[in-house]
Order: structure tokens, then sequence, then C-alpha cells
């Protein structure tokens, strides 16, 4: 029971151009989300995050948007820089407390890529 | 300010063998996540403890512990080691008072032989 997807394993794009990572949710209660960037044998570095009140959040070079009836989210990276090639994942939680204290749920992370 | 901790970066173990895995969150979060990621499944959630307190545990067995001491420092422990423990085992601080955004440390690599 995957309640985050991110379906593409792998996206590969130009530098300068836009990159546009996707995620879908299944849960119903997640209200805060988020993306990371992650490099080999290192933890995964905070990027931006977006509440259910909102439907975008910019920050510099990164956007998330989410709509919440299609219960989907993406990040677009502009323009798209070499130094980005990393995996990216998102991440979603449920601010209610309880069994949902301190947990992040995460999708299978997408591969970027951004060519010179 | 400095960022989370962990200790040790790597460590090799061999099968029914146990580990403690240690945890310094950012200086005032008072929240610390703890993650197993493998290739198979990803990132998963282990156990969250606020003030001393285990607030929340994900799907694991028993032989994953841990506990947090007062000055919020973090330790997970796994006895029993079994071959598919070998993962790459995360945490994460956050100030606690509500979910807010978790920071990563870098990460202990576990070698179950």
């Amino acid at each position: 029971d995957q309640q985050v997807k991110q379906n593409s394993p792998s996206l590969s794009v130009q530098e300068g151009r836009i990159s546009i990572l996707n995620c879908d949710y299944t849960n119903s209660m997640f209200d805060y989300f988020l993306w990371y960037k992650k490099y080999p044998a290192e933890g995964p570095t905070f990027l931006i995050s977006i509440s259910s009140i909102k439907d975008k959040n910019e920050d510099g070079r990164f956007t998330v948007f989410l709509n919440k009836s299609a219960k989907h989210l993406s990040l677009h990276i502009v323009p798209s820089q070499p130094g980005d090639s990393a995996v990216y994942f998102c991440a979603a939680s449920n601010r209610g407390g309880g069994t949902s204290y301190g947990k992040l749920t995460f999708g299978q992370g997408t591969i970027l890529t951004v060519h010179p | 300010k400095a960022g989370v901790t962990q200790t040790p970066r790597y460590l090799i173990k061999t099968r029914g063998q146990q580990v403690t895995l240690s945890c310094s969150p950012i200086s005032g979060h008072r929240s610390v996540s703890w993650y197993q990621q493998t290739p198979g499944q990803g990132l998963q959630f282990l156990f969250e403890y606020f003030s001393e307190t285990q607030r929340n545990k994900g799907n694991f067995p028993g032989r994953f512990s841990g506990r947090q001491f007062s000055n919020s420092r973090s330790e997970m422990n796994v006895s029993t080691l079994e071959l598919g423990d070998s993962a790459l085992y995360l945490c994460a601080s956050s100030l606690g008072s509500a979910m807010e955004t978790q920071y990563f440390g870098p990460g202990t690599r576990l070698l179950v032989l």
C-alpha cells in the first residue's frame, strides 16, 4: 500500500531548461508535503514544502504546486543546472498528531540528470 | 547552526550481533525520527521520540528499539541482526511542537554479513 508515489524513476533534461518532477498521493489526511534532494550515501536535503491550504510555494529556482482534488504535487526547477542532478523524493505528513507524530511517508524517488 | 550528526558513519556486523547507532539533533530540536532506507523498500519510518518519549512507531519488529536522552540526543538499537537489516539508517530532527520540516543527518551505513 504505497501512499505516496513517484511514477517516473528517472528524468533527463538539458541545462537551462525546466525540470518537472511529479508525485501522487492517496491518503486524504496528508496536509503537509515536502521535497528532498539526495545524493548517494548522504542524508536527504530539504528543498521546499507546501501546506495543504496553499496551491503554490516558491523559493528561488524551486516551485512546488499542489492540486488537492487530484492528490498530485509537482516540483518545478527553473532553470535546471548540472548541480541539480540527484535523486528527488517527495514526502507527505499528517499534522494531526497521534499516529502521525514525526512520520514522513516518502515516494520511491526520481533520479534527475541535468546535462550540460 | 550545526546540522544533524550521526555516528558511526559506517558499520560492519555479523548476523546475530547487535548494534547501537547515535544521532545528535540540531540544537533546539526536540523531536528525532529514525528511518531505514533500502533499495527495495525505499525510506521507511522506524520511530519518533520527543522529550524522551516514543510518540510513534513504524511497522518494524521489536528487534528495533530506540531511546532519547534529556539533551534530545537519540540512539537506536537493533538486536539479533539479520542480513536484511543491511541499510542506510537516517535520523531527522525537528522542533517537534507540530509536524514541521524534518532535517536529516548523513546516515549510518550498516552492512550485516
